[in-house]
């Protein structure tokens, strides 16, 4: 059972926006850098966002994290159907002394 | 190209061994620390193990302690991971992951 929670699934129409939260606690998301993971049907995840809210090379400016607290925040604007996918919060929990993962979002574009 | 590829996986029984390997590419490889991670099929991601530059440190799910061994050789850029007494439950694809790049994946399936 993971200790980061994340809604299961979030949908918005094409163009629009879509915001998804992923909470913990102060061993984790409250003491640490937060990234975001997306996982593309079929395929391996990759890096979205680190570091809370930076972008790797690459990473368009549509994709954006935010934290405050023991909860972080995925933003995508201006969505698109290559946007489907299943999206991963992660962080390192230093109670665990572990790396934990999210449960997982999946974005549907309706 | 930066690249990670692992290689290794394939059917065990239960109780078997298997030896992953993760060679890197493109970027230094001895300036990070080193993941695995798995993935169930049809289930999320769970981190197993990492190991630090000069794998000084090491860390592991709980799930797997006293069973797995992460290492790592910097001067063959490569990574591995070492699978004692394994379990169904350890059936998953088995992914390499640098702070900013994953491999492609691995599939481990213990079963007899």
């Amino acid at each position: 059972q993971s200790v980061l929670t994340q809604p299961p699934s979030v949908s918005a129409a094409p163009g629009q926006k879509v915001t998804m939260s992923c909470s913990g606690s102060s061993s984790n998301i409250g003491n640490d850098y937060v990234c975001w993971y997306q996982q593309l049907p079929g395929t391996a995840p990759k890096l979205l966002i680190y570091e809370n809210n930076k972008r790797p090379s690459g990473i368009p400016d549509r994709f954006s994290g935010s934290k405050s607290g023991t909860s972080a925040t995925l933003g995508i604007t201006g969505l698109q159907t290559g946007d489907e996918a299943d999206y991963y919060c992660g962080t390192w929990d230093s109670s665990l002394s572990a790396y934990v993962f999210g449960t997982g979002t999946k974005v549907t574009v309706l | 190209e930066v690249q990670l590829v692992e290689s290794g996986g394939g059917l065990v029984q239960p109780g078997g061994s298997l030896r992953l390997s993760c060679a890197a590419s493109g970027f230094n490889f001895d300036n990070y620390w080193m993941n695995w991670v798995r993935q169930a099929p049809g289930k999320g991601l769970e981190w197993v193990a990492n190991i630090k530059q000069d794998g000084s440190e090491k860390y592991y799910v709980d799930s797997v302690k006293g069973r797995f061994t992460i290492s790592r050789d910097n001067a063959e850029n490569s990574l591995y991971l070492q699978m004692n007494s394994l379990r169904a439950e350890d059936t998953a694809v088995y992914y390499c992951v640098s702070k900013f790049i994953w491999g492609q994946g691995t599939l481990v399936t213990v079963s007899s």
